[in-house]
């Protein structure tokens, strides 16, 4: 199936601090990427659809200003964490929509792992 | 009332043992339905999608009831490789993805 990495796959930061996590479509290009978050023996909740060149959607609760989303390229999707805390501690997972699988597929990175001191 | 409820476990079984697991949906409107299959502290991975009609991988059978908004899962022939949550997900709009929280499985010798 097709590859979406994610990088890096954990960081520890300091509270206040900004941290950036990159999401990459390897051998497709996706149009549309998401990103989850997933706090501990919770589902995953989609945080915001990101288009390619154009500004991302966010869902209902979620932040815009805090969680930076850059959709630059066709294989690259970005999100900032800005300022974070420790209650953004949790784990964030990226998916893109495409590849061989049809339009119905959403296939998933491996997750970053934040835990903000 | 959550958009998919699923139950959350443990179900502990032996090896060999047939189990299922049922998820039920909310939203009428949904589209496309899917199970995956998530292990600990990693990424969901697809195991199937679930159609009206049914379908079947291996050990694995998955049904679709429109009318009931009801979704199931039958392992049979369990394996400790099995052992892992199991999650059900359905897609309500435009490739927006609902996940449950998953019900865990644990496979025992």
């Amino acid at each position: 199936g097709a590859v979406v990495s994610q990088h890096p796959s954990w960081v520890i930061c300091k509270s206040g601090t900004s941290v950036k996590i990159e999401c990459r479509s390897l051998d497709f290009q996706a149009t549309t990427m998401f990103w989850y978050r997933q706090f501990p023996k919770q589902s995953l909740m989609l945080m915001a659809t990101s288009n390619e060149g154009s500004k991302a959607t966010y869902e209902q609760g979620v932040e815009k200003d805090k969680f930076l989303i850059n959709h630059a390229s066709l294989t690259l999707s970005t999100l900032t964490v800005t300022s974070a805390h420790p209650e953004d501690s949790s784990f964030y997972i990226c998916s893109a929509h495409g590849g061989r699988g049809g339009t119905d597929t959403q296939y998933f990175g491996p997750g970053t792992r934040l835990t903000v001191l | 009332r959550k958009e998919v409820e699923q139950d959350p476990g443990p179900f502990n079984v032996p090896e060999g043992a047939t189990v299922a697991f049922n998820c039920t949906y909310s939203n009428s409107a949904s589209q496309s339905f899917f199970w995956y299959r998530q292990d600990c502290r990693k990424e969901p991975k697809l195991l199937m999608s679930v159609y009206s009609s049914g379908n079947e991988d291996g050990r694995f059978t998955a049904q679709l009831n429109r009318a009931s908004q009801y979704i199931s899962l039958l392992i049979r022939d369990s394996k400790l490789s099995d052992s892992a949550t199991y999650l059900c997900v359905v897609n309500i709009s435009f490739q927006k993805l609902v996940f449950g929280t998953g019900t865990r499985l644990l496979v025992s010798p």
